[in-house]
């Protein structure tokens, strides 16, 4: 089974309009952390918001915050205001605590074009 | 420097030939992480090293690949009779300490292999 999923593999939204990534989980540890990172197009990845499994609250971080609703096992990102810099390709990622918290597994990731 | 550094960037070779892609983490980082990431596709674990010690080689895809951080900083990742199977983007990332959950990894502008 995958670890990661991501069902979007493309996904547009208009500038200035809110716009929901999805991303689910599967893992039997307790402890785990989950990760989005963004990549444009010149490829490097850029981190955007972490959270943690025990994390009560949802993570923000500016204009992202993550809906964090742990019995689905779903950890979306939310984008509010989107811009035309937000185009890009989006990865969910999780930290697993049973593998020694020493490697992220990636989902597939979602490609998100902002139109003016 | 600020940043996780590879060299090269780009690195195009003949199908049967060895290289070697380095990586240069950030300084005083302790951990350091290889990933591949072929096109359309989220990063692949491939090994993890703590200090020089290498502690986690898991996601190495067969015994062509290998990798090495003597000192504790640098690392080169080296594929011996490259095919073209082989061509990917080839990540470095490091973070601050190991075996913490949250503990947050930085991605380097990559390698991008071709084997022709």
């Amino acid at each position: 089974a995958q670890k990661i999923t991501q069902t979007q593999p493309g996904m547009f939204v208009q500038e200035k309009e809110a716009v929901t990534l999805d991303c689910t989980y599967d893992t039997s540890d307790q402890s785990y952390g989950l990760f989005w990172y963004k990549q444009p197009s010149s490829g490097e990845m850029i981190f955007l918001i972490y959270q943690g499994s025990y994390d009560e609250q949802n993570a923000t971080e500016g204009r992202y915050s993550l809906n964090f609703q742990k019995a689905r096992k779903s950890a979306n990102l939310v984008i509010s205001a989107s811009q035309l810099g937000d185009s890009a390709m989006y990865f969910c990622a999780m930290r697993e605590g049973s593998g020694g918290y020493n490697k992220l597994i990636f989902g597939a990731g979602t490609r998100l074009a902002v139109h003016p | 420097g600020a940043g996780v550094s590879q060299s090269p960037r780009y690195k195009v070779t003949k199908r049967g030939q060895d290289v070697a892609l380095r990586c240069d983490p950030i300084s005083g980082h302790v951990s350091l992480y290889w990933y591949r990431q072929a096109l359309g596709q989220g990063p692949e674990f491939l090994t993890y090293f703590n200090y020089e010690a290498q502690q986690d080689k898991s996601g190495l895809p067969n015994d062509r690949f290998s990798a090495e951080r003597p000192e504790g900083s640098i690392s080169t990742l080296t594929i011996q009779r490259t095919e073209q199977r082989d061509s990917a983007m080839y990540r470095c990332a490091s973070s601050l300490s190991q075996g913490s959950v949250a503990d947050l990894q930085f991605f380097g502008p990559g390698t991008r292999l071709t084997v022709l």
